[in-house]
């Protein structure tokens, strides 16, 4: 079983929707959560990071976390056809100078106009 | 702001060949680490480097080896190449102990 689980979709959406994407993990010492977003044949781009349980929203994008249930969430307001991409979780550990990650399979995202 | 730097962008290797990827950071950025995704996978992480040490080690095979430069450059070397090991190839950059990390635009690797 993979360390971090993530709702593989494909996702289809209509323009305006809220979309919802989750992850789940199993290693306790994951501490650092980011969302990064990948178009086709292009590297991931980091959207958003956090460290404690809670909500984090930055413009239409908010990350939740919660640690007691292992899970994570990242949710798009007013989504737009030029967010259709492969949405990918990751997490690292707290420890060492170079922290490595861990991602998720990643979850398809089409928003239709 | 400057990126990530791969090189090349894409590679056509024959079985058995050995190939060189490049990997230039962010400037001022001191630690490297080297991902493999393959067709529809997630990125899986390989090797990293902090301050031209290697400072931790995935799932890379012995085959291939890797280092980081004066410059903080890095490069990964692939030797007697499988077809398994067609996959995209990302590099991506950190201040040591940043929690985030920026990724290049990958190397897409194909062996025939």
């Amino acid at each position: 079983q993979k360390e971090v689980e993530q709702d593989p979709g494909p996702l289809s959406v209509p323009e305006g929707a809220i979309v919802s994407l989750n992850c789940t993990y199993s290693n306790s010492a994951f501490q650092y959560f980011m969302w990064y977003r990948q178009y086709s044949r292009k590297g991931p781009e980091l959207l958003m990071y956090t460290y404690s349980s809670g909500n984090k929203e930055d413009g239409r994008f908010t990350a939740q976390v919660d640690k007691s249930s292992k899970y994570i969430s990242l949710f798009i307001r007013d989504s737009q056809p030029s967010d259709s991409a492969t949405y990918l979780c990751a997490m690292s550990v707290s420890s060492g100078s170079a922290r490595q990650l861990t991602f998720g399979s990643g979850t398809q995202l089409t928003v239709l106009p | 702001a400057a990126g990530v730097i791969q090189s090349p962008r894409h590679l056509i290797k024959e079985k058995r060949e050995t190939a060189t990827l490049k990997c230039y950071p962010i400037p001022r950025h001191d630690t490297v680490y080297w991902y493999q995704q393959g067709p529809g996978q997630d990125p899986q992480f390989l090797i990293s480097f902090y301050e031209k040490m290697q400072s931790d080690k995935g799932s890379i095979p012995d085959r291939f080896s890797a280092q980081q430069f004066s410059d903080y450059h890095s490069e990964l070397n692939m030797s007697s190449l499988e077809l398994g090991d067609s996959a995209l190839y990302f590099c991506a950059s950190s201040l040591a102990g940043a929690d985030t990390q920026y990724f290049g635009p990958g190397t897409r690797l194909t062996v025939l």
